[in-house]
């Protein structure tokens, strides 16, 4: 079946670099794309989301990255501080007109090194 | 906060109890779910309510029961639990309707750990 995955299961990122989180998806068909942040003994907080009609989308600190070609999605973190340690998960949603769904990957931890 | 809470925050509890999870948001929403978050495993949506009607259910096994009395509250009626269902589950909630396909960003409330004996 269509699947969401993530390269990298842990990240370590000293404190002031940038950190980059890579997730591959297989349907071609996604149509959006979120990331989420959780932190431990907390719920996932939404970060960022995309379009499949855009190719990149800046937030506050943060960047995703859409590559369609090669189905491949990434996350960058400027500056990385000791509150960005947290599991990252990337969501897409296939497109299915009506009824559609987030599918998750399994979430990469980023751990910043003071 | 992300305006969705759930009580209780860890639930320990044997086979044949009888437990319920609830959920509450205050974003006024229109879709509710359930996920259950298993170690080294992708979230798992178990339900979806819309508009208080359930219009999604995983395949998720009859020892789960999912209740939506209004928009704002959602249970997780919980009965005859395995030690396999030992997990985080999660309550979420979304502005729009499901049907409409196009709701956007998910609000996770905390979770509620379950651990079954």
């Amino acid at each position: 079946g269509e699947s969401v995955g993530l390269h990298l299961p842990t990240l370590s990122v000293q404190e002031g670099d940038n950190s980059i989180i890579n997730c591959a998806y297989s349907n071609s068909a996604s149509d959006y794309f979120i990331w989420y942040k959780q932190e431990s003994g907390k719920g996932p907080q939404f970060i960022i989301d995309i379009r499949s009609n855009m190719d990149k989308r800046q937030g506050q600190r943060v960047t995703v990255l859409l590559n369609k070609t090669v189905k491949h999605l990434s996350l960058q973190i400027a500056a990385t501080q000791p509150g960005d340690s947290a599991v990252y998960f990337c969501a897409e949603r296939p497109w299915a007109g009506t009824a559609s769904k987030l599918t998750f990957g399994t979430g990469t931890r980023l751990q910043v090194t003071l | 906060e992300t305006g969705v809470t759930q009580t209780p925050r860890h639930l320990v509890m044997g086979m044949t109890n009888k437990k319920s999870l609830k959920c509450e948001q205050h974003l006024g929403h229109n879709a509710m779910y359930w996920y259950k978050q298993s170690a080294k495993k992708p979230l798992e949506l178990m339900f979806v309510y819309s508009l208080e009607e359930r219009v999604e259910n995983n395949s998720v096994p009859s020892r789960f029961s999912p209740e939506c009395p209004n928009s704002s509250h959602l249970f997780l009626h919980l009965h005859t639990l395995q030690p396999e269902d030992s997990a985080l589950y999660l309550c979420a909630s979304s502005p729009k309707t499901w049907t409409t396909g196009s709701y956007n960003e998910q609000f996770f409330g905390p979770g509620t750990r379950l651990t079954v004996l």
